[in-house]
């Protein structure tokens, strides 16, 4: 199976500064087809899972610009420019590139 | 609007059986990948099945092989999953979770395993 490893798993921001995530694969999330099936998820306090981010890059429909992701191969970022108040939450990555599909250990952001 | 919405969950003692259904609105449910997946009480996520959007390819996790089953009916735009021998470690708010991508999460049903 595939390990997902994020860090850092607790992140203290201050509103209208930057976060950064990292996430961490075991083994290469290039598919066969090319594409590289990192995903990153959004948990607000008593809420369902929301995607933000699919393919790496590509922010899913409704998703602020704030939001942006990077990387290659096995090392990926989720990054916010400029954290809001309505960013408190667990963040997750997660690799559909191989079943077991996959997900990090999630990264509370939370304001200082 | 995008919507899976969830049933089927409640308290049940160990070893016993519970079938989820999902049901999906606003998108063309036969033309998608389904997913289950869930979340122990204060834990992250886990992925437990895919199902493709005609029933050829199912997988399972590990942890649920063998004792889950999952289905679909295109006609009903539902996704069901048949959860027998259930344990302790079943414990979990459960989610009807669309495509490969894993793009849009129903709100979840939650199931109690406990004697």
């Amino acid at each position: 199976d595939i390990v997902m490893t994020q860090t850092p798993l607790s992140s203290p921001v201050t509103l209208g500064q930057p976060a950064s995530i990292s996430c961490r694969s075991s083994q290469s999330l290039v598919h066969s087809d090319g594409n590289t099936y990192l995903s990153w998820l959004q948990q607000r306090p008593g809420q369902p899972p929301r995607l933000l981010i699919y393919k790496i890059s590509n922010r899913f429909s409704g998703v602020p610009d704030r939001f942006s992701g990077s990387g290659a191969g096995t090392d990926f970022t989720l990054m916010i420019s400029r954290v809001e108040a309505e960013d408190v939450g667990v963040y997750y990555c997660m690799q559909a590139t191989q079943f077991p599909r996959t997900f990090g250990q999630g990264t509370k952001v939370e304001i200082k | 609007e995008v919507q899976l919405v969830e049933s089927g969950g409640g308290l049940v003692q160990p070893g016993g059986s519970l079938r989820l259904s999902c049901v999906a609105s606003g998108f063309t449910f036969s033309g998608y990948i389904m997913n289950w997946a869930r979340q122990a009480p204060g834990k992250g996520l886990e992925w437990i099945s895919y199902i493709s959007s005609g029933s050829s390819a199912i997988y399972y996790a590990d942890s649920v092989k063998g004792r889950f089953t999952t289905s679909r009916d295109n006609a009903k735009s539902s996704l069901y999953l048949q959860m027998n021998s259930l344990r302790d470690e079943d414990t979990a708010v459960y989610y009807c979770v669309r495509s490969g991508g894993m793009d849009v999460w129903g709100k979840g049903t939650t199931v109690t395993v406990s004697s």
